[in-house]
């Protein structure tokens, strides 16, 4: 069974500049997540998604990230314009059915952004 | 408000030496806590998880945690530590009352010597 799938797997940008982000989840998985995990912090959830539905978004900064998960399979995050401490590894998971609490998440590599 | 602690940052041991790295967790309702090992460059892979019932579960590479309710706990163990074990630990937890938000905490970093 193939794995999340994540890229690029490192981006290096400027301050200001905007950076997107891809993942492809497991076949079948309804939720998916994005993560930013900081150097020495555990990860930290930004957007859920129960298919193409947004489940909680509270702790993204949606004046400069964005994120959509069209069809209900990949999705993309975007951040416009980026500042220093956005620098981190962004991680993408999926789980069968993230409205479950038992629900296992399956995480993909990582991209790690680097903002100069 | 959900909350994990994981107290140490670091955790040293020996080869053959058994292994424990901590994580006491604060939720409102019944909590359901997991363990995700990461290694370099790479995401978080899925160790074990606690439902409900037997307090002592197992999980992938020999690992094993155990629940205790009162000390709201759930620490890792494994009876014999592997150089290949070295890797960073994240204690993670959900419930209810909070949501399907995970929790992670901050992590352990498990440091295994020949």
């Amino acid at each position: 069974e193939a794995g999340v799938a994540q890229s690029p797997r490192y981006k290096i940008i400027e301050k200001r500049q905007s950076v997107a982000f891809w993942c492809n989840p497991i076949s079948g998985h309804a939720t998916l997540y994005w993560y930013q995990q900081i150097l020495g912090q555990g990860p930290k959830l930004l957007i859920q998604f129960q298919n193409n539905g947004v489940v909680d978004d509270s702790q993204l900064p949606k004046d400069r990230f964005s994120a959509e998960r069209l069809k209900g399979v990949d999705s993309t995050l975007k951040i416009q314009p980026a500042k220093l401490e956005d620098s981190a590894v962004y991680l993408c998971a999926s789980s069968l059915e993230g409205t479950v609490l038992t629900d296992t998440q399956y995480f993909g590599p990582g991209t790690r952004l680097t903002v100069l | 408000a959900q909350s994990v602690a994981q107290p140490e940052d670091q955790v040293n041991v020996a080869e053959g030496n058994p292994l424990t790295v901590k994580c006491t967790y604060s939720v409102s309702g019944n909590p359901y806590l997991f363990w995700y090992v990461q290694y370099p460059n790479r995401g978080l892979q899925f160790l074990l998880k606690y439902i409900t019932g037997d307090n002592l579960v197992k999980g992938s590479y020999g690992f094993e945690a155990e629940f205790n309710k009162s000390q709201t706990s759930f620490h890792l163990k494994k009876p014999s530590a592997l150089v290949s074990d070295s890797a960073l630990y994240f204690c993670a937890v959900r419930d209810m009352i909070g949501g399907f938000k995970t929790i992670f905490g901050a992590g352990t970093r498990l440091f295994v010597k020949a």
